[in-house]
């Protein structure tokens, strides 16, 4: 199993523009989530899913959006960059959100917005 | 504001003496987990502690957990040079979130 996978390790945006970050896991978990790590600020969470077609918001959802198509894919969109977005981004997946569950984290991608 | 809150916010020890972390939080919970995160890493899971245990032990590490004070402890024995890392705890405030604390670095002196 490749685990959880997160595509690109690094990226520059300049503000104003979009882009998603993509994730995928390859374990057949229910549960799927989006932090972002700020120094001093330790994990925030974005947005998470408990199945396909199903997500949610978390405690900073404001400027991204995710979708849940598949079980495996769980993308997060940028819609218009912005400074305060420059952040390392990491994705989680565990079997279910029907009990508490270890998650697993993918490498991260570490975005700089200019 | 974040769930749980670890304490210390940075700790630095010698190598071979035990090391311990605590994590408040400000809900009731299901769970409590600890991860690891090593330098420009994604986190690894430590050890989850359900809310009806008190204590929980794997290899060096023992976690506790204090529902009526709403809080853990992470104590990690005989400390080495690879545990220098940052420990985060992680709760499940009843509604499908895990929230993750701020976290503690520990750097193990040689």
């Amino acid at each position: 199993n490749a685990g959880v996978t997160q595509t690109p390790k690094f990226q520059v945006l300049k503000t104003g523009q979009s882009m998603t970050l993509q994730c995928a896991q390859d374990m057949n978990h229910e549960y799927m989530s989006w932090y972002r790590q700020d120094p001093g600020m330790g994990l925030r969470l974005i947005h998470y899913s408990v199945g396909a077609g199903i997500t949610d918001q978390g405690e900073v959802p404001n400027g991204y959006n995710v979708s849940r198509s598949t079980t495996e894919d769980f993308p997060l969109r940028l819609l218009s960059a912005a400074p305060s977005q420059t952040s390392v981004y990491f994705c989680a997946s565990s079997y279910s959100y029907r009990d508490t569950y270890e998650q697993y984290f993918g490498p991260g991608t570490r975005l700089t917005v200019t | 504001s974040q769930q749980g809150e670890e304490d210390p916010q940075a700790l630095s020890i010698q190598e071979g003496e035990n090391a311990t972390m605590n994590c408040s939080y400000k809900t009731s919970i299901n769970n409590l987990q600890w991860y690891r995160q090593n330098s420009g890493r994604g986190l690894v899971h430590l050890i989850l502690i359900r809310s009806n245990e008190r204590e929980k032990h794997s290899g060096r590490l023992r976690v506790t957990l204090d529902t009526s004070k709403k809080s853990s402890s992470l104590l990690i024995t005989a400390s080495r040079a690879a545990d220098t890392a940052s420990y985060f705890c992680a709760t499940d405030p009843r509604d499908d979130k895990i929230i993750f604390g701020k976290g503690t670095r520990l750097h193990i002196l040689p």
